[in-house]
């Protein structure tokens, strides 16, 4: 039982290039998120997904982009990066509903350069 | 807008203290709160949940939270810490029952 898992562990990429993160959930879980963890900022919400083909933006969504085409995945995509968007990333999933908790993946540490 | 706040964010104290975190929220209606810890190098786990009901709540590892309603508060305690308690503990919330936030954590070093 695999849980949620993430997909890269570690990554350094140069200014302006772009990737995409992988979340891959196997719960059957609706709910899906992606969070960036900064020292002395917490998790701060990027973007969220409720259900399949669903996405909707968290707290700090500026030079990301999203994708729910699946229900077991959630994919976060960094178009052309940044160093402001060097930080650790994790996903969490839940069911959804009264409340449930999230389980989260192991993080993806990025660095831009 | 939905928040949750962490007022401490470091705290030190010796093995055998007690140890009470707080955390406010500021959602109206329904809310959701839970408590996580994160050790170090790994991810986010579940300590305790608050829904419904008895509003004091008891997690894993002899941690307990009262919700206080009147006062926004969900604290997190424990009567007695251990050195394997050294983690970063994060208050999260959720109204609506979509949005998850959390706050900005803090960081419990307990020295043996």
């Amino acid at each position: 039982n695999a849980g949620v898992t993430q997909t890269p562990k570690f990554r350094v990429l140069k200014t302006g290039q772009s990737m995409t993160l992988l979340c891959a959930q196997d719960m059957n879980h609706e709910y899906m998120y992606w969070y960036r963890q900064d020292p002395g900022m917490g998790l701060r919400l990027i973007h969220y997904s409720v259900g399949e083909g669903t996405t909707a933006k968290g707290e700090v969504p500026d030079g990301y982009n999203v994708s729910r085409l699946k229900k077991q995945n959630f994919l976060l995509g960094l178009e052309s990066a940044a160093p402001s968007q060097t930080s650790v990333y994790f996903c969490a999933s839940r069911t959804g509903g009264d409340g449930t908790e999230a389980f989260f993946g192991q993080g993806t540490r990025l660095t831009v350069v | 807008a939905q928040s949750v706040s962490q007022h401490n964010h470091h705290v030190i104290l010796s093995e055998a203290a007690s140890l009470e975190l707080g955390c406010n929220y500021s959602y109206g209606g329904t809310v959701n709160l839970f408590w996580y810890v994160q050790y170090p190098g790994q991810h986010l786990q579940l300590l305790l949940k608050y829904f419904s009901g008895d509003p004091l709540v008891k997690g894993i590892k002899g941690f307990e939270a009262e919700f206080i309603k009147s006062k926004f508060s969900f604290n997190l305690r424990k009567p007695s810490v251990q050195w394997s308690d050294t983690a970063e503990y994060f208050c999260a919330g959720n109204t609506g029952f979509q949005k998850l936030v959390f706050g900005t954590g803090t960081r419990l070093l307990v020295s043996p």
